[in-house]
């Protein structure tokens, strides 16, 4: 059972955007813990792709963004493209572990 | 580029010491501003943070496995290092060593670099 809460899977067509959902709780997104996503292709490690809650590291295209509200944040892909199949995992900070902790990632299919 | 190597036995017995080394070249580890990690992924699943090391040798440990992890760092090696004690098949994954560039506090810190990773299977 991961710390943050990410729905197995998310699917789209091609263009369409679709958004990956990752919910905390007051010890970690609630406390105001920034929160990072990872992408990751099979068989390769993860990368970063958003940082900061809603900052891209160069060379990420800005089809993807980032948001943060509540003990809640999103991770939104617009214009999606077959290239975008992966899994993605969200991050963050949790006091009461004293640690890092991620989502049990979310795996996006594009149709 | 920063780039990490992991290297260690891939095969442990249950109940014995996983030992793993991770090898930086592009960068040093005595170097502040960093973190240096480690992640695990069992197969088909998701990622476990498993603890990081500063380069004073501070540690941080994941709750769920700080009776049985030590990690160290040799800044003469250009190394850290992963002990993991009596191991079961829980622990069969794939260990990736990383670094967590810090941005702000301890908290805020991202992993800017991963290694490819090595796959450790616990079994007799």
């Amino acid at each position: 059972q991961s710390v943050l809460t990410q729905p197995p899977s998310v699917s789209g067509a091609p263009g369409q955007r679709v958004t990956i959902s990752c919910t905390g709780s007051s010890s970690n997104i609630g406390a105001d813990y920034d929160v990072h996503w990872y992408q990751q292709f099979p068989g390769t490690a993860p990368e970063l792709l958003i940082y900061g809650n809603d900052n891209r590291p160069s060379g990420v295209p800005d089809r993807f963004s980032g948001s943060k509200s509540g003990t809640s944040a999103s991770l939104a892909i617009t214009g999606l493209q077959a290239e975008d199949e992966a899994d993605y995992y969200c991050q963050s900070y949790d006091s009461s572990l004293s640690g890092w902790v991620f989502g049990g990632g979310t795996k996006l299919t594009v149709l | 580029q920063v780039q990490l190597q992991e290297s260690g036995p891939g095969l442990v017995k249950p109940s014995e010491t996983l030992s793993l080394t991770c090898t930086v070249s592009g960068g040093s580890v005595s170097n502040s501003g960093h973190y240096w990690g480690w992640i695990r992924q069992p197969p088909g699943k998701g990622l476990e943070w498993i603890g990081s090391v500063y380069y004073s040798g501070t540690t941080y440990y994941n709750a769920s496995l700080r009776s049985r992890v030590t990690m160290s760092v040799d800044t003469s090696k250009n190394q850290f290092s992963l002990k993991l004690r009596s191991v079961t098949a829980a622990d069969t994954a794939v260990y990736r060593c990383v670094r967590q560039d810090l941005y702000s506090e301890h908290e805020y810190a991202i992993v800017a670099y991963w290694g490819r990773g090595t796959l450790v299977t616990v079994s007799s």
